[in-house]
């Protein structure tokens, strides 16, 4: 029962390196979330999927981009990483339905950019 | 834009309740969520309230929402060390996960 799996958990990056941080979720969800988390400012949206292979831009999207093949699988690339994106990712899936239903989180990846 | 504010940090004593509190922006808000979010873990839903409701009670969670005054409460009874955690406030305005906005944040520390 494996829920929404991210990888790698870890990650320290040099300035203008390049990352792809995956996102597996075994629910069947059909919406999919990415979310940076940094201190004293909660969850911020960075982009999300409704559907296999649809992305849009979620608060602060600039930096990061997207992919959505999969239905399980949503990606987010870094193309050429910078110190401010130093922070904790979240990836969430949902199945929307109807009235609210839970989000599903994976457990993290801490990404450090020196 | 929407915007969640919560105090950041929180100190109780083992036993006693814990009141963590939320204010809110977002008139239109329909749904309003408690997460909590342990060390080194992902958020996990802890419990909702819709936005036509004052109260909700689940087993030593109570939920009080003053929608005039945009205030939404959750307080813990008997509090545990378990409890120790990040609780986040979050709103939408639907059941969709496009519109949500998290709060900041509440760090609970259970003192034993």
């Amino acid at each position: 029962n494996a829920g929404v799996t991210q990888t790698p958990k870890f990650r320290v990056l040099k300035t203008g390196q390049s990352m792809t941080l995956l996102c597996a979720q075994d629910m069947n969800h059909e919406y999919m979330y990415w979310y940076r988390q940094d201190p004293g400012m909660g969850l911020r949206l960075i982009h999300y999927s409704v559907g296999e292979g649809t992305t849009a831009k979620g608060e602060v999207p600039d930096g990061y981009n997207v992919s959505r093949l999969k239905k399980q699988n949503f990606l987010l690339g870094l193309e050429s990483a910078a110190p401010s994106q130093t922070s904790v990712y979240f990836c969430a899936s949902r199945d929307p339905g109807q009235g609210v239903s839970e989000a599903f989180f994976g457990q993290g990846t801490r990404l450090t950019v020196v | 834009g929407e915007d969640v504010e919560q105090s950041l940090f929180l100190s109780v004593r083992e036993g006693d309740s814990s009141v963590i509190n939320c204010t809110y922006t977002d008139s239109s808000s329909t749904y309003l969520y408690w997460y909590k979010q342990e060390p080194g873990a992902g958020l996990q839903l802890l419990t909702y309230i819709f936005s036509n409701m004052d109260m909700k009670q689940d087993q030593r969670l109570t939920v009080l929402l003053n929608k005039k005054d945009k205030h939404l409460s959750l307080r813990i009874a008997d509090t545990q060390t378990g409890d120790s955690a990040i609780y986040f406030c979050a709103e939408s305005e639907g059941g969709g996960y496009q519109k949500v906005t998290f709060g900041t944040g509440t760090k609970l520390q259970v003192i034993p």
